[in-house]
């Protein structure tokens, strides 16, 4: 079955502890991307990635890194997290430019304390 | 860099009644245009797209869009809702240009009377 598969789905920290969110399709798809959804500002792009080693920023890239070594897995990283940073995080693959659809992953909620 | 507005931030109607959800975009050039839906708890799911060609879509679950390009508008419409139609609308430009390749608008919740 095509899908995207993020984890964790849930995840409480506290400010300044490293954490991953991890990203992973099985489609072979060369874009992929990271969304943070917060209430009336729907979803903004933090990272988005055309293919392997590349990367670039999106919306709101302060406070996050990515890295793509895999075409498959496109984690998300922040080194120091902080209160500003809890939203629910979406990654979406899509296997061509702009005009394939996005598939999404079921999201990633987190909390920093 | 291509951009999109959603005007009305909640709707609510009845069960059965029709829908219009509005969305503008700014873009340069033709854009892809798509909807997408987000469940409660869920990731977002297409609805629809728009590429080219006839200017009115159908998509799932008996929706539909026109693309008006003088207007540059992709509004989103429904005969009759259901229920299960309650969830928020997120309208999307794709563009063909190197580089940020979607950006979503604030979406539209939708909430369904009985």
């Amino acid at each position: 079955e095509a899908q995207v598969t993020q984890n964790p789905r849930y995840l409480i920290t506290v400010t300044g502890k490293k954490l991953t969110v991890t990203c992973s399709q099985n489609m072979n798809h060369e874009y992929m991307s990271w969304y943070r959804q917060d209430p009336g500002l729907g979803l903004r792009q933090i990272y988005y990635s055309m293919n392997v080693e590349v990367t670039d920023k999106g919306d709101v890239p302060e406070g996050y890194k990515v890295s793509r070594k895999e075409k498959r897995n496109f984690p998300l990283i922040l080194e120091s997290p902080s209160p500003n940073q809890t939203s629910l995080y979406f990654c979406a693959s899509s296997s061509g430019q702009g005009r394939e659809k996005l598939f999404f992953g079921s999201g990633t909620q987190l909390s920093v304390l | 860099a291509q951009s999109v507005t959603q005007p009305d931030i909640h709707i609510t109607v009845s069960e059965g009644a029709s829908l219009e959800l509005r969305c503008n975009y700014s873009y340069g050039a033709t854009p892809y245009l798509f909807w997408y839906v987000q469940s409660p708890g869920q990731g977002l799911q297409l609805l629809l797209k728009y590429f080219s060609g006839d200017t009115l879509v159908q998509g799932i679950k008996g929706f539909e869009a026109e693309f008006k390009r003088s207007q540059s508008s992709f509004n989103l419409r429904k005969p009759s809702v259901h229920w299960s139609d309650a969830a928020e609308y997120f309208c999307a430009v794709g563009a063909l240009d190197y580089g940020q390749n979607f950006v979503f608008g604030p979406g539209t919740r939708l909430s369904v009377l009985p």
